[in-house]
């Protein structure tokens, strides 16, 4: 199956700084990412849909201000937590997803002192 | 908008067993697909099975297999043969067809832990 790389696994990061999370695309070319965020025992929750070339579409209640998406290429997406505060402290996992399937990163885990 | 249950936040089989996991959907959509993701502990996702809505045969893979109902919106797991590995968090998914990628709308998971 494809591969999705995520990097970092984990970071740790003062609270007021921004952390960059990098998704690629190894084999195939996605022009749609997903990013989801998972709190502890919870289900994922998506965030943002990445579109390469363009805006990133927010889920409702994600600021977007916060969270920054960038897809400048077909086989790259980063998510970038701003002015990070310690309830941003969770699991980041992005998702490259090809017509009928879905391949996910190994996650981030972020957490914000 | 799509919506993914599944009503058993933990279930334990022993070794060797089988154990069922179920998942319901709600959906106006009539082209679709539904997946099972396994998430172990060190939280990577794992695709376990896929089924395409307009195919009537269940999906196996391997001591993996589903029971799909589409007019009763359901789609359960059966894990046959179960192994100490299997242990993990179980999530049900359903993606709609639509020709590009698309979203996946999740279930809140179930545990399932395999004893000795």
């Amino acid at each position: 199956g494809a591969v999705v790389s995520q990097h970092p696994s984990r970071v740790i990061c003062k609270s007021g700084t921004s952390v960059k999370i990098e998704c690629r695309s190894l084999d195939f070319q996605a022009t749609t990412m997903f990013w989801y965020r998972q709190f502890p025992k919870q289900s994922l929750m998506l965030m943002a849909t990445s579109n390469e070339g363009s805006k990133a579409t927010y889920e409702q209640g994600v600021e977007k201000d916060k969270f920054l998406i960038n897809h400048a290429s077909l086989t790259l997406s980063t998510l970038t937590v701003t002015s990070a505060h310690p309830e941003d402290s969770s699991f980041y996992i992005c998702s490259a997803t090809d017509i009928d399937k879905a391949f996910f990163g190994q996650g981030t885990r972020l957490t914000v002192v | 908008a799509q919506t993914v249950t599944q009503s058993q936040p933990e279930m334990s089989v022993q070794e060797a067993e089988t154990v069922t996991l179920s998942c319901t959907y709600d959906t106006s959509e009539n082209n679709y697909y539904l997946f099972w993701y396994k998430q172990p502990p060190s939280r990577q996702m794992i695709l376990v099975i896929r089924q395409e809505a307009y195919k009537q045969q269940n999906a196996t893979e391997n001591r993996f297999s589903v029971n799909f109902q589409k007019a009763a919106k359901s789609f359960s797991l059966k894990i046959s043969d179960s192994q100490l590995g299997d242990t993990a968090m179980y999530f049900c998914a359903f993606m709609k067809r639509t020709g590009t990628a698309s979203k996946l709308t999740f279930g809140t998971g179930t545990r399932l832990q395999v004893t000795l």
